[in-house]
């Protein structure tokens, strides 16, 4: 069964630092991998997906992924991080069934930013 | 594009009552998706539509549990009989085939 482990359940960086949320998966074929974020109140809003070709995923708001098959690993990225990305992220897998928008989504990890 | 509307925002209601909950998709997307999330955890999938067919609904959805998409449009999912475990917040997300998924602020339910 496919499965997503997210291990830091709170990070607090400062305001300006670089920031890098973890997240490594299970998935019996070759995986489509999201990142969502989600702020009190508001719907989850795609970050970023990979689907295949360049392992280096650019999405919105300056955030980045690397896609590592051999550390089953999707871990996001953002070299400069701003008071207004606090919020929860969470890091989902998906695949070829249920339309490919049927995620297993991970526990979340929620970002704290410090002014 | 007015997005995912989900109503009500929230419901409270007692033990062993019925409760239904509507989404709104975005107008041009077929697929109409249902997940849960409760305090801590990620959303689960329930289930989800193709137009007006129900093509797949988890393991998690009991048989308490019940959602339609007539004509495929909008979608309702009801619970029969509440219980104190099916306090969640309930989200809808829809597409167009596998593009991206755009999900609602959810229905929060407290069962009492």
């Amino acid at each position: 069964a496919q499965s997503v482990t997210q291990p830091d359940i709170h990070i607090t960086v400062s305001e300006g630092a670089s920031l890098e949320l973890r997240c490594n998966y299970s998935y019996g074929a070759t995986p489509y991998l999201f990142w969502y974020v989600q702020s009190p109140g508001q719907g989850l809003q795609l970050l970023l997906k990979y689907f295949s070709g360049d392992t280096l995923v650019q999405g919105i708001k300056g955030f980045e992924a690397e896609f590592k098959r051999s550390q089953s690993s999707f871990n996001l990225r953002k070299p400069s991080v701003h008071w207004s990305d606090a919020a929860e992220y969470f890091c989902a897998v998906g695949g070829l069934t249920g339309g490919g928008n049927k995620l297993t989504f991970g526990t979340g990890t929620q970002l704290k930013v410090e002014l | 594009d007015t997005g995912v509307s989900q109503n009500p925002r929230h419901k409270i209601t007692k033990r062993g009552q019925n409760v239904t909950f509507r989404c709104d998709p975005i107008s041009e997307h077929n697929r109409l998706y249902w997940y849960r999330q409760t305090l801590g955890q990620g959303p689960e999938f329930l289930t989800y539509f193709q137009n007006e067919a129900q093509l797949e609904k988890s393991r998690l959805l009991s048989d308490r549990f019940s959602a339609e998409r007539p004509k495929g449009s909008f979608s309702t999912l009801e619970i029969q009989r509440t219980e104190q475990g099916d306090s969640a917040m309930y989200l809808c997300a829809s597409s167009w085939r596998d593009e991206k998924l755009f999900f609602g602020s959810g229905t929060q339910l407290s069962v009492l």
